[in-house]
């Protein structure tokens, strides 16, 4: 069974471009969430998706966006670059019912963002 | 509000040394608690959870104790290897969101 896959492996933009990130889940996983990993700062919860439909978002800016498509995978869009959105970006799913208390998530590998 | 709180690293051990990662968490409800590792260069990696108070989890000789009278899942195993060197994450979950503690890089040396 293939994991929770994350495209691109690394990016470098200039700071005011825009990126997008592409994550696929687990077959049969329905949610997925995206995470910021800046150095020295441990994992921040950017945004949650489930069928669909964004169902939480984290303390962000609106420049911080995002959709999931009928096949569960996800984009997420970095409007207006700046330095400090340096950071890894990590996917994660969880399993059909959508129960992390029980399952936890199941991560990729992420997305390495560089501003420059 | 929920948070996790985890001994600040890093950490240096030699090879066949007994580990305790420290974590503590504050949390409305019952939440579950989790361990994740991080690789270098990899993403998490589930290593251990437990979801009510007492219960132990374990992996690859790794046990935490769900400590709900001192909110707590310390990490340990008895004898560390090499290959055991990477950041590793306490997380809780409250039934709608994760929340990660800030990691704890460890590093066994020969």
């Amino acid at each position: 069974e293939a994991g929770v896959t994350q495209s691109p492996t690394h990016l470098i933009k200039t700071r005011g471009q825009q990126a997008t990130l592409r994550c696929s889940p687990i077959s049969g996983h329905t949610s997925v969430y995206w995470y910021q990993q800046a150095l020295g700062l441990g994992l921040q919860f950017l945004l949650w998706y489930d069928e669909g439909e964004e169902r939480n978002r984290g303390n962000f800016p609106p420049r911080f966006s995002g959709r999931q498509f009928p096949n569960y995978s996800s984009e997420l869009n970095v409007n207006a670059l700046e330095l400090e959105d340096s950071a890894l970006y990590l996917c994660a799913s969880t399993q059909r019912g959508g129960d992390p208390m029980n399952y936890g998530y199941t991560f990729g590998s992420g997305t390495r963002l560089t501003v420059v | 509000g929920n948070s996790v709180t985890q001994m600040e690293g890093p950490v240096t051990l030699s090879e066949e040394a007994f580990l305790t990662i420290n974590c503590t968490y504050t949390a409305t409800g019952y939440p579950s608690l989790f361990w994740y590792v991080q690789y270098p260069g990899e993403g998490l990696q589930l290593l251990l959870k437990a979801t009510k108070a007492d219960d132990k989890g374990s992996n690859k000789g790794f046990e935490a104790t769900y400590r709900k009278e001192t909110t707590s899942f310390h990490l340990e195993k008895g004898s560390v290897q090499v290959s055991d060197s990477a950041v590793y994450f306490c997380a809780l979950n409250t039934g709608n969101q994760f929340y990660f503690g800030t990691g704890t890089s460890l590093t066994v040396i020969p």
